[in-house]
């Protein structure tokens, strides 16, 4: 069984600063993926970032980087320089290797409001 | 513009009556979900198809049904049978329902309300 656990219900950042969204997880799986999704109030989930469990290097896509750190089973998304449109709902998910791609794991999310 | 279109994007339902709810996509996907997300909460799977005429139960599929007639649609239906039907139901789909790295596109999702 899979487990994600994302603590912060609720984030605050001022514009133009970074934040880290926290997110843990737990897998019997030796191979998985992590993503992270962005939730706007338009309801519509959009994809933002992968990692592989064996990648070598934390991913990066623009502003976003993940901070990935696999002894603590963690998998925190950073977002640098924030903007008022990254004001949304976050949430992490994890699948095993080879485990059909709707078949993830979803975290509670956490809601993240930047402040002008 | 290639994506998934739901409809309706608000839906009252009195008790009782069934309800269908559409998943259109013109991505070319062979597999399709139905999640169910509540207040607070992460997204939950009802049912998933991953070829034409052929779709299997999620972790939380009692009371809903889907058909999956052709390769772009996958409507859900929300039965009288589903206990507590009052929520936010989003469609998605992948390109590889079996690739490790392979994302998922989704709608804008559909507010069901029971009265």
């Amino acid at each position: 069984a899979q487990k994600i656990t994302q603590t912060q219900p609720g984030m605050f950042v001022q514009e133009k600063e970074a934040v880290t969204l926290d997110c843990t997880y737990d897998t019997s799986d030796p191979s998985y993926g992590l993503f992270w999704y962005k939730q706007p109030s338009s309801g519509e989930m959009i994809f933002l970032i992968y990692q592989g469990s064996y990648d070598q290097q934390n991913a990066t896509e623009g502003r976003y980087s993940l901070n990935f750190q696999k002894a603590r089973k963690s998998a925190n998304l950073v977002i640098s320089a924030s903007q008022l449109g990254d004001s949304a709902m976050y949430f992490c998910a994890m699948r095993g290797v080879n485990t059909n791609a709707g078949k993830s794991t979803f975290g509670d999310g956490t809601t993240l409001t930047v402040k002008p | 513009d290639g994506g998934i279109t739901q409809s309706p994007k608000y839906l009252f339902r009195k008790e009782g009556q069934n309800v269908t709810l559409s998943c259109e996509q013109n991505l070319n996907h062979d597999a399709m979900y139905w999640y169910r997300q509540d207040p607070g909460q992460g997204l939950r799977l009802i049912y998933y198809s991953q070829i034409v005429n052929d779709f299997q139960k999620g972790d939380i599929a009692e009371g809903y049904s889907v058909s999956r007639e052709k390769k772009e649609s996958f409507p859900l239906t929300v039965t009288s049978a589903q206990k507590n039907p009052t929520a936010f139901y989003l469609c998605a789909s992948s390109g590889e329902a079996a690739t490790n790295t392979g994302e998922l596109f989704f709608g804008e999702g559909s507010r069901l309300t029971v009265l």
